[in-house]
């Protein structure tokens, strides 16, 4: 199996709500990561998760707060979005770190407004 | 921005003809991956080059990596409408970074 599972696939929120998006991966992976990309541009890397510790935060505002909590599942915690967050947020897998392969999920396209 | 550039950045070619398209990247590597988008979906592992490699093959794609250029290609042979697409490519580099190129949109017609 080397699918990684995302839900929900669309998901419109206000300003003020709270909601969590999830990735699923039953590779035995023990590396996982949360994108962000919008429209027309390349995916950017938000955070990495190695053997279920935070490993690298790249700068990204504290409205979004990851969570892995085991090694097949991750999660981002949305708090207080600004419209500008709109994006496909893509969760990605590998075997142990960023220079491997990375399997994909299909994202979950967020609408703030 | 450590983000590499792709050019160009959209291709239009008819079904059976030869794709390529170039990635540059601005520091040090380890490793070189392309990836294919379909539109708004996720993307797809294509090759990883290692830098001590120069050159590629899966299928019908080649991939050739120039270190002292920081310069990657991708050669798609005997396209098919269903290689319409937007290509990636992506590198590592020192401290555990990624970046992912600006992309090529590629459309291959029918």
């Amino acid at each position: 199996d080397t699918e990684v599972t995302q839900t929900p696939k669309h998901l419109v929120m206000g300003m003020t709500n709270k909601k969590s998006l999830k990735c699923e991966q039953h590779m035995g992976h023990r590396a996982m990561y949360w994108y962000k990309q919008k429209a027309k541009k390349p995916p950017e890397l938000m955070f990495v998760y190695s053997y279920e510790k935070l490993s690298i935060n790249e700068s990204v505002p504290s409205r979004f707060s990851p969570e892995c909590p085991n090694s097949s599942l991750l999660n981002l915690h949305l708090h207080a979005l600004q419209p500008e967050d709109s994006a496909l947020y893509l969760c990605a897998s590998s075997q142990q770190g960023l220079r491997e392969t990375q399997y994909f999920g299909p994202g979950t396209r967020l609408l703030v407004l | 921005s450590q983000q590499g550039e792709e050019d160009p950045q959209a291709l239009s070619i008819q079904e059976g003809e030869n794709a390529t398209m170039n990635c540059s990247y601005k520091t040090s590597i380890n490793n070189l991956q392309w990836y294919r988008q379909n539109s708004g979906r996720g993307l797809v592992h294509l090759i990883l080059i290692r830098s001590n490699e120069r050159e590629k093959h899966s299928g019908r794609l080649r991939v050739t990596l120039d270190t002292s250029k920081k310069s990657s290609s991708l050669l798609i042979t005997a396209s098919r409408a269903a290689d319409t697409a937007s290509y990636f490519c992506a590198t590592d580099g020192t401290g555990n970074q990624f970046y992912f190129g600006t992309g090529t949109s590629l459309t291959v017609i029918p």
